[in-house]
């Protein structure tokens, strides 16, 4: 089946450090992905941070990045200078482009806590 | 902008009861979905409506019922509440149920079964 496999949290770093969350993906069932990270911030509901539907392109926002890399099967995030307030669970999804919301796939989540 | 609004946020029951959890949305979204996050694992689907009174099972639907009585609310079940299945709750809702269609969750119920 299909399946999505994150680093393994907690992560702790200091404010101003870059950060990688990596994101791998297994799509056995789906022809063409698209790739997502949702964000849970402490005391909110999960929200869309960024999402790529094409292979070779790259998403971003709020300074984050990742790129959906077909050949590495890979959509990891990253961000070159990390805040206090990006403190926040990351969630990385495989969704099928063709069809429903209903099989989007999720992983584990990586919980990110950012040191002043 | 709209918001999800998930009640309670904490359900305490006794194993073997009835217990409920309910969900509104005022995005005036088509599809609401109801997932169950287990510490340490991913999101997983239990139920899942794209319209009014339309309901569909997800991968979790055993030991849960759901309804969709009108647009804007959607509700989850726990038939015989177990101990094993302690877990939060997330609703969610999407204008359409297409794949690029965004989902807006809400904060999430945790069930404690004692």
């Amino acid at each position: 089946g299909d399946s999505v496999t994150q680093t393994e949290g907690p992560v702790t770093v200091s404010e101003s450090e870059s950060l990688i969350i990596n994101c791998t993906y297994s799509a056995t069932s789906i022809a063409y992905p698209n790739l997502f990270w949702y964000v849970r911030y402490p005391g909110e509901g999960l929200q869309l941070l960024l999402k790529v539907i094409t292979a070779g392109q790259k998403g971003s926002s709020r300074g984050f990045e990742a790129t959906y890399n077909k050949e590495t099967t890979s959509f990891h995030l990253q961000k070159a200078s990390v805040q206090e307030s990006d403190s926040a669970v990351y969630y990385c999804a495989l969704g099928d482009s063709g069809g429903s919301n209903a099989k989007l796939t999720f992983g584990k989540g990586t919980k990110l806590s950012v040191k002043s | 902008g709209g918001i999800i609004t998930q009640t309670p946020k904490f359900l305490i029951g006794q194993e073997g009861q009835k217990l409920t959890l309910k969900c509104q949305q005022n995005f005036n979204h088509d599809t609401m979905y109801w997932y169950r996050q287990d510490s340490g694992k991913g999101l997983r689907l239990i139920y899942y409506s794209i319209t009014e009174n339309d309901l569909q099972k997800g991968d979790l639907s055993e030991g849960y019922d759901a309804s969709r009585e009108k647009k804007s609310s959607f509700s989850l079940t726990v038939t015989s509440a177990q101990k094993n299945e302690m877990a939060v709750f997330l609703c969610a809702s999407s204008i359409g149920q297409g794949a690029g269609n965004t989902l807006y969750f809400g904060e999430g119920s945790r069930l404690i079964v004692v």
